[in-house]
């Protein structure tokens, strides 16, 4: 299994520029989530899905958009890219998710990031 | 009030010496409690889960949760230069949102 995968490993995009973020995993997860990470911070979440069809805004959706058309893929758009949203990005999955008060594990696994740069 | 505060360090400890990382946070409904280890320019790797209060013990890692003081560490016993690297502290809040809230971190430096 390769995991969780992330396209690209880097990328510098101009202000008022597009993108998509691509995220994959074949460990058939259906809980999935993006996060970005400013220097010295914490994870920040931007969507997450729980299974195909279905996404909910996370803590700073503001600026982006996701799809989940399938269970291996959860794509992150950027539209009309600002300064504010230069940081790593990082896309993540887990079996089931994080349900409170469950027992067991809970692991979620992280792809390698995305750095992007607006300028 | 941050929802999972944690001091972003560095925290420095000798080879071989306990390291101690702290984190509070400020939902008391809060349930599941995570320790992450990200290495400089990689992603988090989870470390240790705990649910009750107490220690959960995982070889030279320990876990302790204190629901009543919404407090919950992580010891590091017989530290090695390979333990440097920023700890992430997550909570799963009882909130609508099924997903761990993170805390900045605690940059971790084993002097050899």
């Amino acid at each position: 299994n390769a995991g969780v995968t992330q396209t690209p490993k880097f990328r510098i995009l101009k202000i008022g520029q597009s993108m998509t973020l691509q995220c994959t995993q074949d460990m058939n997860h259906n809980y999935m989530y993006w996060y970005r990470q400013d220097p010295g911070m914490g994870l920040k979440l931007i969507y997450y899905s729980v299974g195909a069809g279905i996404t909910d805004k996370g803590e700073v959706p503001n600026g982006y958009n996701v799809s989940r058309s399938t269970t291996e893929d959860f794509p992150l758009r950027l539209e009309l890219a600002a300064p504010s949203q230069t940081s790593v990005y990082f896309c993540a999955s887990t079996r089931r998710g994080m349900l409170s008060g469950g027992a067991g594990s809970y692991e979620q696994y992280f792809g390698p990031g995305t750095r992007l740069t607006v300028t | 009030q941050k929802e999972v505060e944690q001091n972003s360090g560095p925290l420095s400890v000798p080879e071989g010496a306990i390291a101690s990382l702290n984190c509070t946070y400020s939902d008391r409904g809060s349930q599941s409690f995570f320790w992450y280890r990200q290495y400089s320019g990689k992603s988090p790797e989870l470390i240790m889960f705990i649910y009750s209060n107490g220690d959960k013990e995982d070889g030279r890692f320990t876990a302790q949760l204190n629901k009543a003081s919404q407090y919950v560490s992580l010891l590091i016993r017989d530290s090695q230069p390979s333990d440097s690297a920023t700890y992430l502290c997550a909570v799963k809040m009882d909130t609508g949102r099924r997903a761990l809230t993170f805390g900045s971190g605690t940059r971790l430096q084993v002097q050899p």
